[in-house]
C-alpha cells in the first residue's frame, strides 16, 4: 500500500523568507509525486509533479520540489514566500502501476507580513 | 476552456436520505475520480470511472456508488446517509488513467 506523511500540521514563515513544506512517501515501486494547494472553500490546484528525470522540479507560482529517492522525500520549497502563499498544501503519491492518488493530511502554510 | 465543474456547491441532507452529486470533466478528459475530504484531512479516494465502468475503488462501503455517462460526466450517489458522510466531495478528471488529475471546486455535503 502506498502512503504519504506530512509531519508538520502548520508551517509559519515571514514574507520574503524561504519556505519548506515536508513530505515523505512510501510506495512499492517507483513513484509519481505531486503537490497540490487548497485555498479556503476551494478545490485542489495542481502545483507540480515528479515523474522521472531531474530531481529538482519547478512548478507554478515560483514553487519547486526536490525528489530524494534515498530519503523517500519530496519537499516543497520556495525561495521567497508571499502572504498570498498562505494556504493548505497537500503532497500526493501514485504508484506507477495504479492511477489513484494517495494524499497526506496536509500542511497549513501561514506567511506573515 | 472550462475546468472541472461540480454541482451542487452545497447540500444539506438528513440521516438516512440519499444524495446525488454531479461532475463534468475538463474538456478532453475521459477519466473521472471521486474523493472525500473530511474536515482537517486529506482527500480519500472513493472510486474511479473510465469508459463508463468503475475501474478502481477505495475503502468505501457499497452505499457509495457512481456512474459515468457517454459524455464522460459522472455522478456519485450515497445511500442511507450517516453523520460521518459530512465532507467536501471532490471530483477530479484526467486525460486517461495515467495522467495528472485536475480537481473541481467540490460539493460540501452536510448531514444532520
Amino acid at each position: 500500500a502506498q502512503s504519504v506523511a506530512q509531519p508538520e500540521d502548520q508551517v509559519n514563515v515571514a514574507e520574503g523568507n524561504p519556505l519548506t513544506v515536508k513530505c515523505t512517501y512510501s510506495v512499492s515501486g517507483n513513484p509519481y509525486l505531486f503537490w497540490y494547494v487548497q485555498y479556503p472553500n476551494r478545490g485542489l490546484q495542481f502545483l507540480l509533479k515528479y515523474i522521472t528525470g531531474d530531481n529538482l522540479v519547478k512548478g507554478s507560482y515560483g514553487f519547486e520540489a526536490e525528489f530524494n529517492k534515498s530519503q523517500t522525500s519530496f519537499h516543497l520549497k520556495k525561495p521567497s514566500a508571499l502572504v498570498s502563499d498562505s494556504a493548505l498544501y497537500f503532497c500526493a503519491v501514485r504508484d506507477r502501476g495504479y492511477s489513484t492518488l494517495t494524499f497526506g493530511k496536509g500542511t497549513m502554510l501561514l506567511v506573515s507580513p | 476552456d472550462a475546468g472541472v465543474t461540480q454541482s451542487p456547491t452545497h447540500l444539506i441532507k438528513t440521516r438516512g436520505q440519499q444524495v446525488t452529486l454531479r461532475c463534468s470533466p475538463k474538456s478532453g478528459h475521459d477519466t473521472v475520480s471521486w474523493y472525500q475530504q473530511a474536515l482537517g484531512q486529506g482527500p480519500q479516494f472513493i472510486f474511479q470511472y473510465y469508459e463508463e465502468e468503475e475501474r478502481q475503488r477505495g475503502n468505501f462501503p457499497d452505499r457509495f456508488s457512481g456512474h459515468q455517462y457517454p459524455n464522460y460526466s459522472s455522478e456519485l450517489n450515497v445511500n442511507a446517509l450517516l453523520l460521518g458522510d459530512s465532507a467536501l466531495y471532490l471530483c477530479a478528471s484526467s486525460r486517461d488513467r495515467a495522467n495528472e488529475q485536475f480537481f473541481g471546486p467540490g460539493t460540501r455535503l452536510t448531514v444532520l
